[in-house]
């Protein structure tokens, strides 16, 4: 089972910045956040990753708080293109093989 | 920027055939993976190879799968005799870091 828990659905209006919250309340210490995206069928496209701090490219900003047992992933300025599932997952170490939930399907309203 | 490339993207087979699904990994990557997405269904993790060998598999990965990097570039995963269960789309990733890259798929379609 995925180590992640995520919100099913969001809306988030074009433009607006788009916070899309994760639980992992079982990370361990050498395991990385990532989140991914998929839009319709396509493969998962990466966004973003972290261990402890705070990450941020040109896609996203990564939060995650200092427990680590949670993070969110903020997208600063939403645009319809950015409507997709979103999926937050916890690596499983050695392989570094990803176990998906159901991740959280955002629709950017116009 | 350099990517996965999975050949062909829209496969369709009849039941008791055997398919080969082919991704070329980005180039300077070592650990390589399969994973498939049965429609409206959750992306599940098959297998992952490094160094010539499966590393870990899941209980998905039974005797009618298997994988090959046969040239050094390319990928494969061969399904030995298709179900009409195995019709999904099947995902390849590779990765250098810690951060894994899919490609685009391939919808596996099999009747």
């Amino acid at each position: 089972d995925a180590k992640t828990t995520q919100p099913p659905s969001m809306d988030c209006a074009e433009g607006r910045a788009a916070n899309l919250p994760c639980n992992h309340s079982t990370i361990s210490g050498n395991e990385y956040v990532y989140w991914y995206r998929q839009i319709h069928s396509q493969g998962p496209q990466y966004i973003i990753h972290g261990l402890k701090n705070n990450e941020t490219n040109e896609m996203a900003s990564l939060i995650i708080t200092e427990d680590r047992k949670s993070s969110t992933l903020i997208l600063p300025h939403a645009t319809l293109r950015d409507t997709a599932v979103y999926y937050c997952i916890v690596s499983s170490s050695g392989t570094y093989k990803y176990i998906f939930g159901t991740g959280t399907r955002l629709k950017v309203l116009a | 920027e350099p990517e996965v490339t999975q050949t062909p993207s829209h496969q369709v087979t009849q039941m008791g055939q055997e398919v080969i699904l082919r991704c070329v990994p980005i180039s300077n990557h070592l650990y390589f993976y399969w994973y498939r997405q049965i429609l409206g269904q959750k992306v599940e993790f098959l297998v992952s190879f490094y160094n010539n060998e499966i590393s870990e598999k899941s209980e998905i990965f039974d005797d009618q799968f298997s994988v090959e990097r046969p040239d050094g570039s390319n990928f494969t995963l061969k399904i030995r005799s298709t179900k009409l269960e195995d019709s999904a789309m099947y995902f390849c990733a590779s990765r250098m870091g810690v951060v894994a890259f899919f490609g685009q798929g391939t919808r596996l379609t099999v009747v």
